[in-house]
């Protein structure tokens, strides 16, 4: 089913530490994923995405990690900047689904001097 | 390039009036938008799939004739909240995706338009 936070858990950090979000999906045919951000008042924002034939996969700054036995993603998002400050959310699809997204609760990363 | 648009970003509206929300695929066709909705410091909810040119198809939960959707052009994909009550009172937010091709087929063809706040009075 669809999963909805009913509250947004906080990770806080210092600027410069490396940051790690986690992710639990639920449906285990999913074979496509996404990491967003968003900001306050805006839409979502694609990071980085990964398929399920890969276990990890680089951008700049960021990395995402997928756990298939566990169904679970990470993001680490390396020397975190105030910029970084904002809600992550995983989304997750399977290729039946015609891209229909489905997004999990979303965690809260506050960077601080 | 691929750019999708949201109208009106805020709409303040009395109890029992509809609204109308747009999202607009700026420079490219998308046969497929998606909505969304977002209630503060929760998820993004999926509430329907809109397809050119044929009904739309709702989540379980969603009332179809509560959120009337019409998806009338490859680029132009319209919510309309009807009757509001402040119980609807949330952000929307729209997606299209982009047509698919190549290596990359079916990876991250979607984009997101920067939402819409309705507040029902």
């Amino acid at each position: 089913g669809e999963s909805v936070g009913l509250h947004l858990p906080t990770l806080s950090v210092q600027e410069g530490d490396n940051s790690i979000i986690n992710c639990a999906y639920s449906n285990s045919a999913s074979d496509y994923f996404i990491w967003y951000k968003q900001e306050s008042g805006k839409g979502p924002q694609f990071i980085i995405d990964i398929r399920s034939n890969m276990d990890k996969r680089q951008g700049q700054r960021v990395t995402v990690l997928l756990n298939k036995t566990v169904k679970h993603l990470s993001l680490q998002i390396a020397a975190t900047q105030p910029g970084d400050s904002a809600v992550y959310f995983c989304a997750e699809s399977f290729s039946g689904g015609y891209n229909k997204l489905i997004f999990g609760a979303g965690t809260r990363l506050a960077v601080h001097p | 390039g691929a750019v999708v648009s949201q109208h009106p970003s805020r709409v303040i509206c009395k109890s029992g009036t509809s609204v109308k929300i747009e999202c607009r695929s700026l420079d490219f066709q998308a046969t497929t938008m998606f909505w969304y909705r977002q209630f503060p410091k929760q998820s993004l909810m999926l509430m329907a799939t809109s397809n050119e040119g044929s009904k739309a198809t709702y989540e379980q939960g969603v009332e179809k004739d509560k959120f009337l959707i019409n998806h009338a052009s490859l680029t132009l994909s319209t919510l309309t909240v009807t009757s509001a009550h402040p119980e609807d009172s949330s952000f929307y937010i729209c997606s299209a995706k982009r047509p698919a091709g190549g290596p990359n087929s079916g990876a991250n063809v979607l984009t997101f338009g920067a939402g819409s706040r309705l507040t029902v009075l």
